[in-house]
């Protein structure tokens, strides 16, 4: 079935470097593929996101590169900061009998070591 | 999201016991979703709902069930054949045809005992 591979799923980086974060889908009907953010007991909230239609999109310090081919996508963060420590996912589009939902990764746990 | 409210945040039971959750919207959202998170783990999807009177089982929906009598409000019921139903439980929202982004709850943590 359709899956999404998401590595790694610890990222430890010193504040003010950049992480980024890879993910692998399997269905080449995907065209929508979000990034969230969740804190500890908090809920998921999206950061950014990219259809398929674009190569890549950015929003201040946060970036998505996609690259259909190959099915990848990566989440590219500069300049990090204590603030950005979270567990991020990403997820891609599907659609099964006109139904629409997302297929989710497993998850990155971003430490931002001071 | 602010327009997602689940109730309660923390919720205690007895094995045996069902309990249902509560998922409200009032962001006119036509489709609605519920997961299951696990602690360090990613997002389960339960069910789902794109329209008002249907639903459909996600990957994980044995021992719950739904209901989407309203367009804003899609409770959950854990039944007692759900094994381990201790979780956090999320609600999420996406407006409909042509808009792909999910909108979540606050989450109600589910603690069975």
């Amino acid at each position: 079935g359709e899956n999404v591979e998401q590595h790694p799923s610890t990222l430890s980086v010193q504040e003010g470097d950049s992480a980024v974060i890879k993910c692998t889908y399997s269905d080449s009907a995907s065209n929508y593929f979000p990034w969230y953010k969740q804190e500890l007991g908090k809920r998921p909230q999206l950061i950014i996101d990219i259809r398929s239609n674009v190569g890549e999109k950015k929003d201040q310090r946060i970036a998505v590169t996609l690259n259909k081919t190959a099915k990848h996508f990566s989440l590219h963060i500069t300049e990090t900061q204590p603030e950005d420590s979270a567990v991020y996912f990403c997820a891609a589009s599907i659609s099964r009998d006109s139904n629409y939902q997302l297929i989710w990764g497993a998850g990155t746990k971003l430490i931002i070591k001071p | 999201d602010g327009g997602i409210t689940q109730s309660p945040k923390y919720l205690f039971r007895k094995e045996g016991q069902n309990v249902t959750l509560s998922c409200e919207q009032n962001l006119n959202h036509d489709a609605m979703y519920w997961y299951r998170q696990d602690p360090g783990q990613g997002l389960r999807l339960i069910y789902y709902s794109q329209i008002v009177n249907d639903f459909q089982k996600g990957d994980i929906a044995e021992g719950y069930s739904v209901s989407r009598e309203k367009k804003e409000s899609f409770p959950l019921t854990v039944t007692s054949a759900q094994k381990n139903p201790t979780a956090f439980y999320l609600c999420a929202s996406r407006p409909g045809t042509g808009a792909y982004e999910q909108y979540f709850g606050p989450g109600t943590r589910l603690t069975v005992t």
